[in-house]
């Protein structure tokens, strides 16, 4: 299986709206995709599992979505705390990345 | 809290072990994992152990060359990495996993870098 990730970067304003993409070269159960955030210099951070559920203390904004082979995370109103880097995961058997998103301040 | 040590400078083909300590939380009640990233790059899975350290797995990328292993005494995971290449440079991150989860990353150290380089 290969996650692709689009679009590669995107270049947003606070209180916008941000869809990020991820695409499953085969079927994944909703069970095991999850999204992280990482910040320049810092670890991840667990945002959504199985698909749509916020990890703790994830604020509301951020919510996932998707099924099949198309996955999606949408940040209703970006703040700009909200500004990094993204990626999917396919956890469970043989756990893989997809290659992130970059999302900036326009 | 999970503090990663042991990165550094090797030549190709040498060896290094990389050490995880934890804190805060029931060591061997949770499944563990090792996650790298190159330079400038995305995130790469590399292994993961259970927590009585009865299964483990591992990317086909560093299979063969690369052992997980924990001592739960001592609440540490290791990662020994043999015959290393210049393509294993990266912050290598140790990470728990989410209660039954496999592979599902929950909490992250801070990472230890470990360059392959003559």
């Amino acid at each position: 299986i290969v996650l692709t990730q689009s679009p590669g970067t995107l270049s947003l304003s606070p209180g916008d709206r941000a869809t990020l993409s991820c695409r499953a070269s085969q079927w994944v159960s909703t069970s095991f995709v999850a999204w992280y955030q990482q910040k320049p210099g810092q670890a991840p951070r667990l945002l959504i599992y199985e698909t749509s559920s916020r990890a703790a203390g994830i604020p509301d904004r951020f919510s996932g979505s998707g099924s099949g082979t198309d996955f999606t995370l949408t940040i209703s109103s970006l703040e700009p705390e909200d500004f990094g880097m993204f990626f999917c995961q396919k956890y469970g058997t043989s756990p893989l990345f997809g290659q992130g998103t970059k999302l900036e301040i326009k | 809290q999970l503090v990663e040590s042991g990165g550094g400078l090797v030549q190709p083909g040498g060896s290094l072990r990389l050490s995880c300590e934890a804190s805060g939380f029931a060591f061997d009640s949770y499944g563990m994992s090792w996650v790298r990233q190159a330079p400038g790059k995305g995130l790469e899975y590399v292994s993961g152990i259970t927590g009585v350290g009865g299964t483990t797995d591992y990317a086909d990328s560093v299979k063969g060359r690369f052992t997980v292993s924990r001592d739960n005494f001592k609440n540490t995971l290791f990662l020994q990495m043999n015959s290393l290449k210049i393509e294993d440079t990266a912050v290598y991150f140790c990470a728990r996993m989410v209660s039954r989860n496999w592979g599902l990353l929950g909490h992250w150290g801070q990472g230890t870098l470990v360059t392959v380089s003559s």
